[in-house]
């Protein structure tokens, strides 16, 4: 699986976007972009995954450039509820491929 | 919730004992896999299974074993356990094609 680099820490504003960036420059073409997170010792929550298509769900959007080295989370809206720990990880689709965390980036909203 | 359920949450033992951690999928998903997460590793992949069978394995130590039952569900055994076992481990579940899923996990103490 591709590696990942993200910032260590970002902060932002409650009521304002939360812009997570991830570097993932070896990906290869069948590998997809998976974020996580994890709310304090929380077990890891699902977010979003793609391809090569942007993404949005009722969470978060996900934006991939399009030579796929890079891609953004996008919290539209953030809460103080969405300070956590987001893990951004790619890997090839299916259950024969294992998510492999790495340290992630802290975004703390604050009030 | 998730749909994956990890029992107990908490566990307290003392050094040398052996414990069983358990893990029930989400309904229909045939793969679980476990994690280990202590304060200076960040999540650690320990073993993957898929319908019965073990699939991949990780940092696992020889001391950890694991299994997947006809049911689906998994057991995690770790014997002769040393005070560096302490740690949050994690289990998760997906299905053909799907993301995973992950539990809420047991916070196990050894003292």
């Amino acid at each position: 699986d591709a590696k990942t680099t993200q910032p260590p820490s970002m902060d932002c504003a409650e009521g304002r976007a939360a812009n997570l960036p991830c570097n993932h420059s070896t990906i290869s073409g069948n590998e997809y972009v998976y974020w996580y997170r994890q709310i304090h010792s929380q077990g890891p929550q699902y977010i979003i995954h793609g391809l090569k298509n942007n993404e949005t769900n009722e969470m978060a959007s996900l934006i991939i450039t399009e030579d796929r080295k890079s891609s953004t989370l996008i919290l539209p809206h953030a809460t103080l509820r969405d300070t956590a720990v987001y893990y951004c990880i790619v890997k090839l689709p299916g259950a024969n491929s294992k998510l492999t965390f790495g340290k992630g980036i802290t975004l703390s909203v604050r009030p | 919730d998730s749909g994956v359920t990890q029992t107990p949450k908490h566990l307290i033992t003392a050094t040398g004992q052996r414990v069983t951690l358990r893990c029930s999928p989400r309904s229909g998903d045939l793969s679980v896999y476990w994690y280990q997460q202590s304060l200076d590793q960040g999540l650690q992949f320990l073993i993957q299974y898929y319908n019965g069978e073990e699939r991949a394995k990780g940092n696992i130590l020889e001391r950890f074993s694991a299994q997947q039952f006809p049911d689906l569900h998994s057991e995690l055994n770790l014997s002769s356990l040393e005070l560096g076992d302490s740690a949050l481990y994690f289990c998760a579940s997906s299905g053909v094609g799907s993301e995973a899923f992950f539990g809420q996990g047991t916070r196990l103490t050894v003292v």
